[in-house]
């Protein structure tokens, strides 16, 4: 199956920095990758749509000038946590859709986990 | 995405099959029904989908009822490696849209 990978896979900084997280589609091209983030024992919620050449698309109470995300290529997205804040840390996942058919699949990195102090 | 509903928890012993049940009554007919699972701090993976008609892979067995209002996944030889958390999900026909995650069944797999 097709291969998404997420570095780093873990961080912790201090309250008050930026971190930036890599998410690479590596065996197919992804116009369209999706940001997730899942607090402990919970469902994975949806943040934002990363969409190839154009501005990603926030769900509703993410700030977007928090949570910075920037889709230069196919293959690269990249989620910037801004100013990141103890209630910010989280597992943070991407995937890209891959279609097969009809319908898509979709692939999911390995999951970052982001612990601020 | 029409939403679907699964139990919170289920139990079964290794190598015996496992059955876990999803109702979606709401579903429409260009809606493809797919399953995920997550292990423990991974992320999800793709394990099966289908629309009408009953599917197989080497992961595991999709059974769609006539009606398409529920559907089981089928594992038929539960391992240790497959305690994780299923999520059943609708999928429109076409379109890149992301996952809409409910709370999914946490299948725990007694050795």
């Amino acid at each position: 199956g097709a291969v998404v990978s997420q570095h780093p896979s873990r961080v912790i900084c201090k309250s008050g920095t930026s971190v930036k997280i890599e998410c690479r589609s590596l065996d197919f091209q992804a116009t369209t990758m999706f940001w997730y983030r899942q607090f402990p024992k919970q469902s994975l919620m949806l943040m934002a749509t990363s969409n190839e050449g154009s501005k990603a698309t926030y769900e509703q109470g993410v700030e977007k000038d928090k949570f910075l995300i920037n889709h230069a290529s196919l293959t690269l997205s990249t989620l910037t946590v801004t100013s990141a804040h103890p209630e910010d840390s989280s597992f943070y996942i991407c995937s890209a859709g891959r279609l097969a058919g009809t319908t898509d699949t979709q692939y999911f990195g390995p999951g970052t986990r982001l612990t601020v102090l | 995405d029409a939403k679907t509903t699964q139990p919170n928890s289920m139990e079964s012993n290794e190598e015996e099959p496992v059955h876990l049940p999803c109702n979606h009554s709401t579903i429409s007919g260009t809606d493809y029904i797919h399953w995920y699972r997550q292990l423990p701090s991974q992320g999800p993976e793709y394990v099966i989908h289908g629309l009408t008609s009953n599917v197989n892979n080497r992961m595991a067995s999709l059974a769609i009822a006539e009606d398409r209002k529920s559907s089981t996944l089928i594992l038929h030889r539960a391992t240790l490696r497959d305690a994780a958390v299923y999520y059943c999900i609708l999928r429109r026909q076409t379109g890149a849209n992301n996952l809409f995650f409910g709370t999914g069944t946490r299948l725990t797999v007694i050795p």
